[in-house]
This record gives structure tokens, C-alpha cells and sequence, in this order.
């Protein structure tokens, strides 16, 4: 079956350290998403892209970087993890034009920066 | 600035009972509006979609209707089971691209 998976599932760092989430999906979306959910403010978009090459930056994107170079992937890096990026992660694909069914979600990382 | 909004942040229903959660957005380009469920500890799951070009969605138990001169929407779970106790998001997305919008979410908690 299909499936979008996250790792690692729990992350304690400290803070200054380069961080980086993976995110790997076999849906053979094109259309891929970053995510942080916080208390408060619901899932803001961090990252996304519509295909291999392609990288836009979302609401949240400072401090935060990503690249696709292949369809299944794409990575979350934190260049300098900070305290305020303590926070759930949550990854997503999506097929293009396929609205009305939404994405398909990772099971999320916990981050913690210390 | 927040396009979509849940101004509840928790509602608590008895089982059995109807449960209506709302949700508000300010885009009017937004035409297509998704409800997610999410339960602790894991990824938000897909539950229910409507377009803009209709006023109600029904599946099973859950209906989504749509007031688009108010920007409006609603999800009403009837009748309301423990199961059902997650927090719920509303999402928005234009047709014109491939972003989705988050609310807040509410958490729903179903007493049995």
C-alpha cells in the first residue's frame, strides 16, 4: 500500500544544530508539504513543492530550507535549530488537481530543541 | 493573517447528540473547503470535501454545509460517538493552486 512516512519520529537537539526531517512518500504525488503545528495556531505551511526541482516557501519558511530532487522525498532541513522551532512536523503529499480529496498526512516528528 | 478560522477551540457533546463544528474564512477565491480529524499522536486523516458550487455534503454520519455569501462552513456529525472524539480542521483551497489552508482546529470530545 501507499504510504507517507516521517523520520525520525522524536528529535531532542540543542540549540544551534543543523536539523534535518525526512519525509518520503510512494503516492507518486507531485505535490509535497511541510507543516508545523503549534498550540494555537493550527498547521502553518512551511515549505511545498510541485515537483522534482521545484520549492516555494509558505508562511512560516524563516530559519527552514528544503530541496526535491526526486519524487518521493523531500527533506526538511533547520539550518540553526532555534528554541522557537520546537514543535510538531507534520509532512504531506497530494496529487495535483485532486482538490476535493485533500492530502495524505505523515505521522509527524516531534521536535524539541533544547 | 489567519484566512481560515475555527473560533472554537474545544466543544464537548454527549453521545448520541449532534455535534456542530464551525468554521470561517475570508478568501473568496477559496472554492474548495476539507474537514480532517486528527487524533493524538498522529498524522490528520481526510474525512469529508465540498466545492463551491454546492451547499451540502453528506457521508454517513457527517455533513458539511456550505454558506458561501457568509463564508461559511459547518461540519455536523450525527449521531456523535466516542470515537469521534479527535481535533478537527477545516481547510480551504483555491482551484486556481495546490495549497490547502489550515483553521486553528477544535478539539471535539464525545462523552459517553
Amino acid at each position: 500500500d501507499a504510504e507517507i512516512t516521517q523520520s525520525p519520529r522524536h528529535k531532542i537537539t540543542e540549540t544551534g544544530r543543523q536539523v534535518t526531517l525526512a519525509c518520503h512518500q510512494t503516492w507518486n504525488h507531485n505535490n509535497m508539504f511541510w507543516y508545523r503545528q503549534d498550540l494555537g495556531h493550527g498547521l502553518r505551511l512551511i515549505h511545498y513543492s510541485y515537483g522534482v526541482q521545484d520549492t516555494n516557501k509558505g508562511e512560516v519558511s524563516d530559519g527552514y530550507s528544503v530541496s526535491r530532487s526526486n519524487t518521493e522525498d523531500l527533506p526538511l532541513t533547520l539550518e540553526s535549530a532555534a528554541s522557537s522551532q520546537t514543535s510538531v512536523y507534520f509532512c504531506a503529499s497530494s496529487e495535483s488537481g485532486r482538490l476535493m480529496v485533500g492530502q495524505y498526512f505523515g505521522p509527524g516528528t516531534r521536535l524539541t530543541v533544547t | 493573517d489567519q484566512q481560515v478560522k475555527q473560533n472554537s477551540p474545544s466543544l464537548s457533546v454527549q453521545e448520541g447528540r449532534i455535534s456542530i463544528l464551525n468554521c470561517d474564512y475570508t478568501n473568496s477565491m477559496f472554492d474548495y473547503f476539507l474537514w480532517y480529524k486528527k487524533y493524538p499522536a498522529e498524522g490528520p486523516t481526510f474525512l469529508i470535501s465540498i466545492s463551491s458550487i454546492k451547499d451540502k455534503n453528506e457521508d454517513g454520519r457527517f455533513t458539511v454545509f456550505l454558506n458561501k455569501s457568509a463564508k461559511h462552513l459547518s461540519l455536523h456529525i450525527v449521531p456523535s460517538q466516542p470515537g469521534d472524539s479527535a481535533v478537527y480542521f477545516c481547510a480551504a483551497s483555491a482551484s486556481t493552486g495546490n495549497q490547502f489552508y489550515f483553521g486553528t482546529g477544535t478539539s471535539l470530545t464525545v462523552i459517553p
